[in-house]
């Protein structure tokens, strides 16, 4: 079955980077985009971007452009989301995600807690 | 961009629930809703507007009007107590946006 496992747990002070890796099963990689979502606590859903797995073509939310680098290593089908330059605002649940394409389907990972503090 | 979704909605066990979701883009794009339940990742409920997914109740529905999406739980049940999220896209579709989130709560 399609499975999505995200990197642990990771702790940064402010002006760090992370980068999170999202493993992928159950299908072939390079035939879907992987989109990352976040959540910040007690908060809504925020679309940051995505990649095409094959080209590595990705694009970002307004928001993120410039911070956000979206990367993939096609052969061990994984993806990767480093966010530079963190802020506490940026203490969030960081999920990998296949969403709806032309099939009504989407898998997620199961989210990595970034926190930032100093 | 933005799309809106009333913050919160209470309803009553059986009762039905409305959740509406505007944006302008949404009379161009096609809208999808998720429901995500405390300490889980979101899981879709409404593909395309109106299609449910295999799994989900038929209680929930999907609805479109011009730049107004609906979801719509009849007969709402204790296990549908979540929050509930549209999503759409802008500009040519490759933008994905989520709406403003809104917590079903069953009384």
């Amino acid at each position: 079955q399609v499975q999505f496992v995200q990197s642990g747990a990771q702790m940064r002070e402010p002006g760090a980077s992370v980068k999170v890796s999202c493993k992928v099963s159950g299908y072939i990689f390079t035939e879907y985009y992987l989109h990352w979502v976040r959540q910040a606590p007690g908060q809504g859903l925020e679309w940051m971007g995505r990649i095409n797995p094959t080209s590595g073509a990705s694009i970002f939310a307004h928001q993120f452009q410039g911070r956000v680098t979206l990367t993939k290593d096609a052969s061990i089908d994984t993806a990767y989301m480093e966010l530079i330059n963190l802020q506490p605002r940026d203490t969030a649940v960081y999920y990998c995600a296949r969403l709806a394409g032309l099939e009504p389907e989407d898998y997620w990972g199961q989210g990595t807690l970034v926190t930032v503090s100093s | 961009y933005e799309l809106k979704q009333p913050p919160s909605v209470s309803v009553s066990l059986g009762q039905t629930a409305t959740i509406t979701c505007s944006g302008d883009a949404l009379s161009k794009q096609y809208a999808y809703w998720y429901q995500q339940k405390p300490g889980q990742a979101p899981k879709m409920v409404i593909f395309k507007d109106t299609v449910r997914l295999s799994g989900i109740p038929e209680r929930f529905s999907g609805s479109s009007s011009g730049a107004v999406v609906t979801l719509t739980i009849t007969e709402v049940q204790a296990e549908d107590e979540a929050d509930y999220y549209c999503q759409s896209a802008r500009g040519n579709g490759q933008y994905y946006v989520f709406g403003t989130g809104t917590a079903v709560t069953v009384l």
